[in-house]
């Protein structure tokens, strides 16, 4: 089955920086690539979500970039806040109804005011 | 508030207690899941159902039992557990493709002592 990695497991950013998050898959066959961020002792929210025919897709201060080659994927965050400061949770699935998303551990971004 | 409310927020029991999770969406979704979230481990899904029919058994043990009475609500059924199913469960739904663009409940917090 599918086997999603990130890195790094805690990343530390002073305010107004740029933070990256990096998740690996294992599956080719993956084609659907979402984000999740938690904040703590909140629940998962969806940030971004995108498909193995985009490259890229931008929201805001966010944006996800997929390289289908190296079967990666990547979480920029632009001009960093405190209220960003939460668990970040990549996942990766071939789409579709009977095919599970498996998640990373998640990893752990905090933002120095 | 989410739109998928979990209840109780907070369950302590013994290990030869009957409890049971409750979870509502308010979304018009067709989908609705249960996922455990244990610390520094991905979050493992259990159990999916569309239009009220169970579509995925992620290999459970049978002391969890689930009941989808309609597709506004999804219950959790839990007899003798054991204290390494103490998590944080997380009921979620979805509308359209299953297993994408999940909107999490904000969880309970499952103490087995």
């Amino acid at each position: 089955g599918e086997n999603v990695e990130q890195h790094p497991s805690t990343l530390s950013v002073q305010e107004g920086d740029s933070a990256v998050i990096k998740c690996t898959y294992s599956d080719s066959a993956s084609n659907y690539f979402p984000w999740y961020k938690q904040e703590l002792g909140k629940r998962p929210q969806l940030i971004i979500d995108i498909r193995s025919n985009v490259g890229e897709k931008k929201d805001q201060r966010i944006a996800v970039t997929l390289n289908k080659t190296a079967k990666h994927f990547s979480l920029h965050i632009t001009e960093t806040q405190p209220e960003d400061s939460a668990v970040y949770f990549c996942a990766a699935s071939r789409g579709g109804g009977n095919n599970r998303l498996a998640f990373g551990k998640g990893n752990q971004v905090v933002v120095i005011p | 508030e989410t739109g998928v409310t979990q209840t109780p927020r907070h369950l302590v029991m013994g290990m030869t207690n009957k409890k049971s999770l409750k979870c509502e969406q308010h979304l018009g979704h067709n989908a609705m899941y249960w996922y455990k979230q244990s610390a520094k481990k991905p979050l493992e899904l259990m159990f999916v159902y569309s239009l009220e029919e169970r579509v995925e058994n992620n290999s459970v043990p049978s002391r969890f039992s689930p009941e989808c009475p309609n597709s506004s609500h999804l219950f959790l059924h839990l007899h003798t557990l054991q204290p390494e199913d103490s998590a944080l469960y997380l009921c979620a739904s979805s509308q359209g493709t299953v297993n994408e663009k999940l909107f999490f409940g904000s969880g309970t917090q499952l103490s087995v002592l």
